[in-house]
């Protein structure tokens, strides 16, 4: 199975800010990766699809990069509907995998 | 409109089969390219991919949990069915179903239910 590893598992930042999230594969996966967010309570919601195109009425705030191993998912300028957890997940092989998950919270 | 709804017990008891469905409209799980996926969270930690049954009936499980798992499709009834057998109290937390979206351009879980709690206790 792949491995996905995010970091931080858990950040506080001001509105406004500019927050990084990173994503590890165990193994190359191309760009075979999706951003989710999940809300408190909420079900996830997908922002990103094939690493770096934007979902269908996400914010531009949000985006992504990378390619291979390595991905980053960036919101440009933290606002406070963006607390919620955020996971990475892969589909380059089956089974799919996720990450741990990083919380995003307003400092 | 697309929509997933996730039914079954609120509450098993050790080493019971749980069985949930996933009943959708919107969309046919009939078409070339799609598939429902089920995914689970426990209280407080990440989410972990169960399961997935494809347009053509082909099913995958996740390696750990393989010999638990059961997945079935009713294009009729518009639903998904999965089994897990012997449920232990570390199989407690919401329980997702999914459903493909993008094909043929990409492969993403677009659209989710809104999950259904699970608890295993005696």
């Amino acid at each position: 199975d792949i491995q996905m590893t995010q970091s931080p598992s858990s950040l506080s930042a001001s509105v406004g800010d500019r927050v990084t999230i990173a994503c590890q594969a165990s193994q190359d996966i191309s760009n075979s990766l999706n951003w989710y967010q999940q809300r408190p309570g909420k079900a996830p919601k997908l922002l990103i699809y094939d690493a770096s195109n934007l979902e269908t009425g996400v914010p531009s705030r949000f985006s992504g990069s990378g390619s291979g191993t390595d991905f980053t998912l960036t919101i440009s300028s933290l606002l406070p509907e963006d607390i919620a957890t955020y996971y990475c997940q892969q589909f380059e092989n089956l089974p799919l995998t996720f990450g741990g998950g990083t919380k995003v919270e307003i400092k | 409109q697309v929509t997933l709804r996730e039914s079954g017990p609120a509450l098993v008891k050790p080493t019971q089969t749980l069985t949930l469905t996933c009943t959708f409209s919107g969309f046919s799980l009939s078409t070339y390219g799609m598939y429902v996926s089920w995914i689970r969270q426990p209280p407080g930690k990440a989410l972990e991919w169960l399961a997935r049954i494809d347009w053509d009936d082909d099913k995958y499980y996740s390696s750990s949990l393989e010999t638990r798992l059961t997945i079935s499709k009713d294009p009729s009834k518009n639903q998904v069915v999965l089994t897990m057998t012997n449920m232990d109290p570390v199989d407690t937390g919401t329980y997702y179903c999914a459903r493909r979206g993008g094909y043929p351009d990409y492969d993403a879980l677009d659209v989710w239910g809104q999950g259904t709690m699970v608890t295993v206790s005696s």
